[in-house]
């Protein structure tokens, strides 16, 4: 199971947009890189996946170079509701989900 | 989308009591669930892997005799905790892998309860 490598904690300020890298440099060819969002007392969240390039959904966007070794999850214009712990995964079909520590994002207004 | 429904969200026991937490599965059919727990301002540590008709998998140093997870049917697993102790106060959540492709969160389908907060006293 391929292990990710991200930043511990990040600050940022109402309407901004946030960056948040990921690198994975053991990842698989069958491997999806795949983020979620974990508010307190709650179960992860799903946010986002793709295999390569950008995809972009109603939360996020996705951004994967072409050698696929790290990953950026972007958020736009952010609120104070997405203060959260966000995880960055890479999946494949077999694999059991083992956490890393995640990113815990505190949102200021 | 897919919801994976996790019961009871919190509850109390008392030492030497066994507590039962159930995920289901409410509208596809998942034939591999995970159950984590987590402790405050930590990440989620995988406990076993619990495959239905089978026996669970479970990592190393989680105590399977504490620990019984049961995986009867597609749609539901159980965690009991056996002789509960306060060292065994946490969040407990579960995570449902579904049998296609797609149904749940991205294209490998992992969905996840929304925990149960256990509090041994």
């Amino acid at each position: 199971l391929a292990k990710t490598t991200q930043p511990i904690s990040m600050d940022s300020y109402e309407g901004q947009e946030v960056n948040i890298t990921c690198s994975h440099n053991n990842i698989a060819t069958n491997d999806y890189i795949t983020w979620y969002q974990q508010f307190p007392s709650q179960g992860p969240r799903f946010i986002i996946q793709g295999y390569k390039t950008k995809v972009t959904n109603e939360v996020a966007s996705l951004f994967i170079p072409a050698d696929r070794k790290s990953s950026t999850l972007s958020l736009p214009r952010v609120s104070l509701s997405d203060t959260a712990v966000y995880y960055c995964l890479v999946l494949n079909r077999d694999d059991k989900i083992i956490f890393g520590k995640g990113t815990r994002l505190h949102i200021l207004p | 989308g897919a919801v994976v429904s996790q019961h009871p969200s919190r509850v109390i026991c008392k030492s030497g009591t066994s507590v039962k937490i159930e995920c289901r599965s409410l509208d596809f059919q998942a034939t591999t669930m995970f159950w984590y727990r987590q402790f405050p301002k930590k990440s989620l540590m995988l406990m076993a892997t619990s495959n239905e008709g089978s026996k669970a998998t479970y990592e190393q140093g989680v105590e399977k005799d504490k620990f019984l997870i049961n995986h009867a049917s597609l749609t539901l697993s159980t965690l009991t905790v056996t002789s509960a102790h306060p060292e065994d106060s946490s969040f407990y959540i579960c995570s449902a892998r579904d049998v296609g492709l797609g149904l749940t969160g991205g294209v490998y389908g992992y969905t996840f309860g929304s925990g149960t907060r256990l509090t041994v006293v």
